[in-house]
């Protein structure tokens, strides 16, 4: 089964860095989303991107944050200059079909942790 | 705005026992109800879900019900195994458009035990 793949799993940084965080989402999806999930706490929303825009995005994904479409294949977020609140799982997601009932399909996740 | 409120965990069962997550929600409009699992070390992934009000979503053994009377979409099973430890998170997606975005609750730890 097509699967959403991130790299890397597990990501070291310095505060004040810049990281980029890469996802593969499945090849014929056309949605794709990041979500993040500090320690202990829920699961949220950062953004979604369609057609090689962002269609919407939280209160959380500020300027220091911005994601890209390469190459048609690769879905990225980079932030800018991490902060040690940045330090989460982020994952990648992606879907077929615009409608709520067409579900998510999830990466493994990145482990962020900034120093 | 829209909420998911799930128990708090861990559930720590032993193997065949019955299961319960309660999952309770807030939301302006008609949303699609969705339990989600994440096994260790790996992504989240749908279990099972139910997009309109007293449909039962299933799988695995899973089950929950839409209930708009009181809100919720409790998870249950039946008798639990050890490879069902995993987090259990309960999510709603509340528009029908374009990058339609899923909100989360906290997620619910179950360990089992044989």
């Amino acid at each position: 089964e097509p699967e959403v793949t991130q790299t890397p799993s597990h990501q070291v940084t310095q505060m004040g860095q810049e990281v980029i965080l890469r996802c593969v989402p499945i090849s014929n999806h056309l949605y794709f989303y990041w979500y993040r999930q500090i320690l202990g706490q829920k699961v949220e929303f950062l953004v979604s991107f369609y057609n090689n825009e962002i269609s919407e995005k939280s209160e959380i994904f500020d300027d220091q944050f911005s994601v890209e479409r390469p190459d048609g294949s690769n879905f990225t977020l980079k932030i800018r200059s991490t902060k040690l609140e940045d330090s989460a799982m982020y994952f990648c997601a992606s879907k077929w079909q615009a409608d709520n009932n067409s579900p998510l399909h999830f990466g493994n996740g990145t482990r962020l942790t900034v120093t | 705005g829209d909420s998911v409120t799930q128990m708090e965990g861990p559930v720590t069962l032993s193997e065949e026992a019955f299961l319960t997550i309660n999952c309770t929600y807030t939301a302006t409009g008609y949303p699609s109800l969705f339990w989600y699992v994440q096994y260790p070390g790996e992504g989240l992934q749908l279990l099972l879900k139910a997009t309109k009000a007293d449909d039962k979503g299933s799988n695995k053994g899973f089950e929950a019900t839409y209930r708009k009377e009181t809100t919720s979409f409790h998870l249950e099973k039946g008798s639990v195994q050890v490879s069902d430890s995993a987090v259990y998170f309960c999510a709603l997606s509340d528009r029908s458009q374009a990058g339609t975005a899923l909100i989360f609750g906290k997620g619910t730890t179950l360990s089992v035990s044989s």
